[in-house]
C-alpha cells in the first residue's frame, strides 16, 4: 500500500471548517483513497473513499486533484463531536480481504 | 448501525490469567477478518489475518502461541491471549468487510487491562 503523510494535529473551532490534507506521492493507478474516523476508545469509522476529482457525502468531501498525488477531507462546520483521530489510507478497491495499514493519522481537536 | 461487534468492550485480569475476545460480523458472512492493537496514541498495528476454516497469519513479531486466533465460523473469530502479562495490555481492534470492494468495518474494539 502505498505510504501516506498527514499533518500530526490540527486545532479548529466550533463552526469552522477543516481541510485535512494527506501526501501520496507514490499512489498506484488502482488505487483509491479512503478516510476514516477514530474516537478515543472506539474502533476506526468509515468516513469517505474517492478516485478522483471530488466525492461528497453527508459527513465529508474529499478532494483528489488531477495528479492524485494528495487529497484532502473537509469537514463543514466542525463541532465538539468532531475531536478525533482522521487517518488516511490508500490502497485497491478490494480491500475488504486485505489488511490495513495506518499511518499515524491526524488528531484534530475542535474547541468551542 | 454497527456491523462489526466485538466483545467484551474492557477486560481487567490478573497477569498469568488468558483472555478471549469475541468478533462478530453481525449481517454479513466474512471468511476474512483482522486484528489489530492498538496502544496509547499509537495508530492501529495489524497483528494477524484470521481466515474462516484455516490458520491464521501472523505479521512478523507477533507470537502465535501467545495470540491464539480461531475462526470457526464465518461470522466469528475469536483472539485468546494466553497467559496475558502487563505488557499485553492494550486495545484489540478487530475488522471485517461485507465484500472483497467495500470497505472494512471496525469493531468497537477491547480494552484489556493486565494487573
Amino acid at each position: 500500500l502505498a505510504k501516506t503523510t498527514q499533518p500530526i494535529s490540527m486545532d479548529s473551532y466550533e463552526g469552522q471548517e477543516v481541510n485535512i490534507t494527506c501526501s501520496h506521492n507514490n499512489i498506484a493507478t488502482n488505487d483509491y483513497i479512503t478516510w476514516y474516523q477514530q474516537f478515543p476508545s472506539q474502533g476506526p469509522r468509515f468516513i469517505i473513499q474517492g478516485y478522483k476529482t471530488k466525492v461528497t457525502n453527508e459527513v465529508a468531501s474529499l478532494f483528489i486533484p488531477a495528479d492524485r498525488k494528495s487529497s484532502t477531507l473537509s469537514l463543514p462546520r466542525v463541532s465538539l463531536s468532531d475531536t478525533a483521530v482522521y487517518y488516511c489510507l490508500v490502497g485497491p478497491l478490494d480491500t475488504g480481504r486485505r489488511a490495513l495499514t495506518f499511518g499515524s493519522g491526524t488528531r484534530l481537536q475542535v474547541q468551542p | 448501525g454497527a456491523v462489526v461487534s466485538q466483545h467484551p468492550s474492557w477486560v481487567i485480569c490478573k497477569s498469568g490469567t488468558s483472555v478471549k475476545i469475541e468478533c462478530r460480523s453481525l449481517d454479513f458472512q466474512a471468511t476474512t477478518m483482522f486484528w489489530y492493537r492498538q496502544f496509547p496514541k499509537q495508530s492501529l498495528m495489524l497483528m494477524a489475518t484470521s481466515n474462516e476454516g484455516s490458520k491464521a497469519t501472523y505479521e512478523q513479531g507477533v507470537e502465535k502461541d501467545k495470540f491464539l486466533i480461531n475462526h470457526a465460523s464465518l461470522t466469528l473469530s475469536t483472539l485468546t491471549v494466553t497467559s496475558a502479562h502487563p505488557e499485553d495490555s492494550s486495545f484489540y481492534i478487530c475488522s471485517a468487510s461485507r465484500s472483497s470492494n467495500q470497505p472494512q468495518h471496525f469493531g468497537d474494539g477491547t480494552r484489556l487491562s493486565i494487573l
